[in-house]
């Protein structure tokens, strides 16, 4: 699976947008972005996935640039409960594990 | 989205004990799980593909005889900590393929060890 480089960490007010980058340079044409994040002490949680289209569910948007060597996920209106490690993970397909980098520890302020 | 639950979320076992830990897919069935660890302050390191009905395939460095994984059912695997160290005391999380071509994978709460 191609890897990915994410800042280490990042700070948002709350209520402000939270635009957290993802370089995957080497991608290939088979293979997804993930997002997914951890909170301290609890298993990983699926935020979003996408392959060249742009996608939004109810927790974020997935932005994937049109040559695909890049992502951004963004949560709309940061809350406290958003402060978590963010992984940007790319993955050919089904049945595949997913390989964690050291992810974006994201800290939302009052 | 799809749930998967991990038991016991927190276990204490003297060193030399056996711990198994259970991975169960509660509303979906899992034909591949999969076992990672974590230390504390790293990632999640995988541990372990888990096929229903077939052998576990180990990462490098995993030992197979001390790592015991069983995958019975479609909705149950279960790894077990045999003659547990210290060294052992981790995060142990797992994680189930939910179907379709770009299934995610959905994780349990994770358990935590700790070896005395």
């Amino acid at each position: 699976d191609a890897k990915t480089t994410q800042p280490p960490s990042m700070d948002c007010a709350e209520g402000r947008a939270a635009n957290l980058p993802c370089n995957h340079s080497t991608i290939s044409g088979n293979e997804y972005v993930y997002w997914y994040r951890q909170i301290h002490s609890q298993g990983p949680q699926y935020i979003i996935h996408g392959l060249k289209n742009n996608e939004t569910n109810e927790m974020a948007s997935l932005i994937i640039t049109e040559d695909r060597k890049s992502s951004t996920l963004i949560l709309p209106h940061a809350t406290l409960r958003d402060t978590a490690v963010y992984y940007c993970i790319v993955r050919v397909a089904s049945g595949y594990a997913l390989n964690f980098g050291k992810g974006t520890s994201l800290l939302v302020t009052p | 989205g799809a749930v998967v639950s991990q038991h016991p979320s927190r276990v204490i076992c003297k060193s030399g004990t056996s711990v198994k830990i259970e991975c169960r897919s509660l509303d979906f069935q899992a034909t591949t799980m999969f076992w990672y660890r974590q230390f504390p302050k790293q990632s999640l390191m995988l541990m372990a593909t888990s096929n229903e009905g077939s052998k576990a395939t180990y990462e490098q460095g995993v030992e197979k005889d001390k790592f015991l994984i069983n995958h019975a059912s479609l909705t149950l695997s279960t790894l077990t900590v045999t003659s547990a160290h210290p060294e052992d005391s981790s995060f142990y999380i797992c994680s189930a393929q939910a179907g379709g071509y770009t299934g995610e994978l959905f994780f349990g709460e994770g358990s935590r060890l700790t070896v005395l």
